[in-house]
């Protein structure tokens, strides 16, 4: 009954790939977001989507493409990998803007 | 199954008071301990604690980890109508190899009222 799921929990490539990191919540929220976590343990937020919508893109890479298929997916593709992007990234939703989130268990990237 | 419990899950004080607001969890391979203080989009992050009976402390703000009963708290004295948020606990987990996860719990909405 995971509230947040993403996968994959860890990931390991090789700078200049792509890949993806999928996130889905069985809330029913209507608000998804990607924070990278950075190694001070604060959280950056990247994205948010509400019902399908971008409505958050902070100071992102383009090479960072959100992509929702319905307002309980929200996936993060990452063209063209850089050593700098390896991090945790958490998925978390939330029923509206601005209320309390929920958090997926992360995903730790590793670009070699 | 990792699991962290906040409570009380919501709590509404008088500017003036002092809160303490809780978390316990039980996870394996427990690496630290998280608080952040979410207000609207995105959690400012507070403590990290990783030893037992250790205070750290910010301001008004502080908190301990007892790692033999598996909770940590997080006071705060004199409170603020600035402190109304939903105070976040996350347990790190050691997953192996240097990686890890994070496990939060529900949150404790504060408002705190003039």
């Amino acid at each position: 009954d995971t509230a947040v799921s993403q996968t994959p929990k860890y990931l390991v490539t090789q700078m200049g790939n792509d890949k993806s990191i999928k996130c889905e919540q069985n809330l029913g929220h209507d608000t998804m977001y990607w924070y990278k976590q950075d190694s001070k343990k604060f959280l950056k937020i990247m994205f948010s989507y509400n019902n399908k919508e971008l409505i958050i893109n902070e100071t992102v890479p383009n090479r960072f493409s959100p992509k929702s298929p319905d307002k309980a997916h929200l996936n993060l593709h990452i063209n063209s990998l850089e050593l700098g992007d390896s991090a945790v990234y958490f998925c978390a939703s939330s029923q509206y803007l601005g209320e309390k989130l929920f958090f997926g268990s992360g995903t730790q990237l590793s670009v070699l | 199954e990792d699991k962290v419990v906040q409570s009380p899950l919501s709590l509404v004080v008088h500017e003036g008071d002092t809160v303490t607001l809780n978390c316990s969890y039980e996870v394996t391979n427990f690496r630290s301990l998280l608080w952040y203080k979410q207000e609207k989009k995105a959690p400012t992050f507070l403590f990290m604690l990783t030893s037992s009976g250790i205070e750290k402390k910010s301001g008004r703000l502080s908190s301990i980890l007892d790692k033999k009963e598996l909770f940590s708290i997080l006071n705060i004295t004199a409170t603020q109508t600035g402190d109304s948020a939903v105070y976040l606990c996350a347990v790190e987990i050691d997953s192996g190899a240097g990686s890890y996860q994070l496990t939060f719990g529900k949150g404790t909405k504060l408002s705190v009222i003039p």
